[in-house]
């Protein structure tokens, strides 16, 4: 079955710095692929989505190239602030599919 | 403000006590769901509902039931918790047809002692 692998965290960033979670993937086909965001004491929000190879998703700053040739779909972000300090999830879903498949989130935490 | 509410927020039970977490939505949203929130696990899906009086299992629908008799409210129970069942809960709702766009609800977090 499908099944997403996400980065061990927590992560921990001074402000400004750059951010990278890693993100692979096992799934048949060519599945679409998302990164949510869950705040502290928060449901999880859409963050930004990739639907083919190579397409690029992004949204608030953040980035992730959906790469077929490694099955990874990396985030990224430039210069992270303490409001990003957050849960990052991982997911990916099959066009049909009622649900989605998500990975063990990974932890943020921004330090001024 | 269109939004996902679930009650309690926080609760605290034995082994046994029946209980019921409430799930409510004012999108008019066809499809929701409730998921568990493991460490180390992400979220999994326990049961979903394409719209009233319908619903299905999801992949950890063991020691769970759902109702869904009205479109806003998806409710969860357990008839008898178990220890195992301790995590934290999460409703979702979304429109038909996109699965990625879920409203998350912001989730309760159950003890069974």
């Amino acid at each position: 079955g499908d099944s997403v692998t996400q980065m061990e965290g927590p992560v921990t960033l001074s402000e400004e710095a750059f951010l990278t979670i890693n993100c692979t993937y096992t799934a048949t086909g060519y599945p679409s692929l998302f990164w949510y965001v869950q705040y502290p004491g928060e449901g999880l929000q859409l963050l930004l989505k990739a639907t083919k190879a190579d397409d690029k998703g992004s949204n608030k700053g953040f980035e992730a190239t959906y790469r077929k040739e490694t099955t990874s779909f990396h985030l990224e972000k430039g210069s992270v602030q303490v409001s990003d300090s957050a849960v990052y999830f991982c997911a990916l879903t099959h066009t049909g599919r009622r649900a989605l498949t998500f990975g063990s989130g990974t932890r943020l935490q921004v330090q001024p | 403000e269109a939004q996902v509410t679930q009650n309690p927020r926080y609760l605290i039970t034995v082994t046994g006590k029946k209980l019921t977490v409430t799930c409510s939505q004012n999108m008019n949203h066809e499809y929701m769901s409730w998921y568990r929130q493991d460490p180390g696990l992400g979220l999994r899906q326990i049961y979903y509902s394409m719209n009233v009086e319908v619903t299905d299992k999801g992949d950890v629908p063991e020691g769970y039931k759902v109702s869904r008799k009205e479109k806003r409210n998806f409710p969860l129970i357990l008839e008898s918790p178990s220890p195992n069942q301790t995590s934290l809960y999460f409703c979702a709702s979304r429109p038909g047809g996109i699965v990625e766009t879920q409203y998350f609800g912001p989730g309760t977090r159950l003890l069974v002692l």
